[in-house]
């Protein structure tokens, strides 16, 4: 049974940037996709982007393009997220999810199972 | 960027009520639509993928449904999640998302309320 265990709460300036972790203990965490989504304060589901570490290569949402940055150590089955040049707005409950591949073995489908959450504050 | 309606937007039902939430996409989405529960402060629970498909470990009494035949499925835009039998675990936010092209993207939920 496949879990994932994110970093703690961070509590950054606006500017700064953030890293968060997510550990998996399967043993195929190389094969399967990991996906970053997060949750603001009273909001919604927003998809970030995700990496299947086995190709490297992370695609990210168009929104967080340029400011997001996914990557993932195969050696210690983790995945990172990176939000740099922070804003008020990010504040958010950060999470990851092993993402099922869909049958071109390159885009997701369902997420399953997720992690525990991340909370990032960004505040002055 | 697809868009996902959910309706209603929060639910007032009692245990051993059975109650369903809608999502509807923007566009055709086929049967790319899956379901999760949350409870704030908890990990985002899968309920059901592939439309009607239920996740391992899922109780029976949540089931998911997509309009129309299995044909009619490849250009389906709505969509249903039926809880029968309500229990007081059930009560809880439910979101839809769509897997059909990115960006991935899911409706505003469903908060269901004792």
């Amino acid at each position: 049974q496949v879990q994932l265990v994110q970093s703690g709460p961070e509590v950054k300036k606006p500017g700064s940037s953030v890293k968060v972790s997510c550990k998996s203990s399967g043993a195929t965490f190389r094969k399967h996709a990991i996906t970053w989504v997060r949750q603001a304060p009273g909001q919604g589901f927003e998809w970030m982007g995700g990496i299947i570490p086995m190709f490297g290569e992370p695609n990210y949402a168009q929104k967080f393009h340029g400011r997001v940055t996914i990557n993932a150590d195969e050696s210690t089955s983790t995945a990172f997220l990176e939000v740099s040049s922070l804003r008020f707005e990010d504040t958010a409950v950060y999470f990851c999810a092993r993402a099922q591949l869909q049958g071109d073995g390159n885009s997701y489908d369902w997420f399953d199972p997720w992690g525990q959450g991340t909370l990032v504050t960004v505040s002055s | 960027d697809i868009q996902m309606t959910q309706s209603p937007s929060s639910l007032s039902a009692s245990v051993g009520d059975t109650v369903t939430i809608t999502c509807r996409a923007s566009q055709s989405i086929s049967s790319y639509l899956n379901w999760y529960q949350h409870t704030p402060g908890k990990a985002p629970r899968l309920l059901i993928y592939a439309a009607s498909t239920l996740q391992s470990g899922v109780p029976s009494r949540f089931s998911g449904s997509g309009s129309g035949t299995d044909f009619a499925l490849t250009f389906s835009t709505d969509f249903t999640l039926t809880i029968s039998s309500l229990q007081p675990e059930d009560f809880a936010t439910y979101y839809c998302q769509q897997s059909y092209s990115v960006p991935y993207t899911f409706g505003q939920g469903t908060k269901l309320e004792i």
